[in-house]
């Protein structure tokens, strides 16, 4: 199993601010990686898939990065909407898909 | 648009079977290219992947769930349903079902594009 560790556990910041999470996997998924959006009380949302290609209706504001084992969501100007926990998945190595823990991005 | 829709009930007793349904409007399970699959997530915590099926029929399940969870499509086919056996309280979770993509160079390298809301199950006496 790929364990995905995501950094930090939280992150404090204001909004229009840039900010950068981070999710390292423990081997190498080549690009296989997501990045989803969860607000309380929903379920995920799909951000980001090939570790660098948006969904579907996600704002460019949104980027991703990385390969490998190494990779970054960023995300250019806070707005208040995002405000959210963002979760990591790899697709690389299956069963079984695995999730990082989750960033918490939390206002200032 | 796709959506889904989990239902089933929201209290189960340890030991017993956990049998949650997914219905799905704007396309069918007998669809090819999807994954339809069930996730969970436990509270306060992460996400966890149980399994999926693919093709109305073939299923792959996380191993550490394998040998007390089984996914099957519903003879209607807008419909999967999920069974997880002998449960307890460690199997209390927010259950979602969700549509798998192919997002990857190579079958089942599956992200998850679309989500059900989530049903709170709890196992208690």
């Amino acid at each position: 199993e790929i364990v995905m560790t995501q950094s930090p556990a939280t992150l404090s910041v204001s909004p229009g601010e840039r900010v950068t999470l981070s999710c390292r996997a423990r081997e190498t998924i080549r690009n296989n990686l997501a990045w989803y959006q969860q607000k309380p009380g929903q379920a995920p949302r799909l951000l980001i898939y090939g570790a660098s290609t948006r969904a579907t209706g996600i704002p460019a504001r949104f980027s991703g990065s990385g390969s490998g084992t190494e990779f970054t969501l960023t995300i250019s100007s806070l707005q208040s909407e995002d405000f959210a926990i963002y979760y990591c998945q790899q697709y690389n190595n299956w069963p079984p898909y695995t999730f990082g823990q989750g960033t918490r991005l939390e206002i200032k | 648009q796709v959506q889904l829709q989990e239902s089933g009930p929201g209290l189960v007793s340890p030991s017993q079977t956990l049998s949650l349904t997914c219905s799905v409007s704007g396309g069918s399970v007998s669809s090819g290219g999807f994954y339809w699959s069930w996730i969970r997530q436990h509270p306060g915590k992460g996400l966890e992947w149980i399994g999926y099926m693919y093709d109305s029929e073939r299923t792959y399940y996380n191993p550490s769930l394998q040998n007390r969870v089984s996914i099957s499509a519903d003879a209607s086919e807008i419909q999967f349903s999920l069974k997880l056996t002998s449960v307890t309280a460690a199997d209390t979770a927010v259950y979602y079902c969700a549509r798998g993509r192919d997002f990857g160079d190579y079958e089942g390298e599956v992200g998850f594009d679309y989500w059900g809301q989530g049903t709170l199950v709890t196992v208690s006496s």
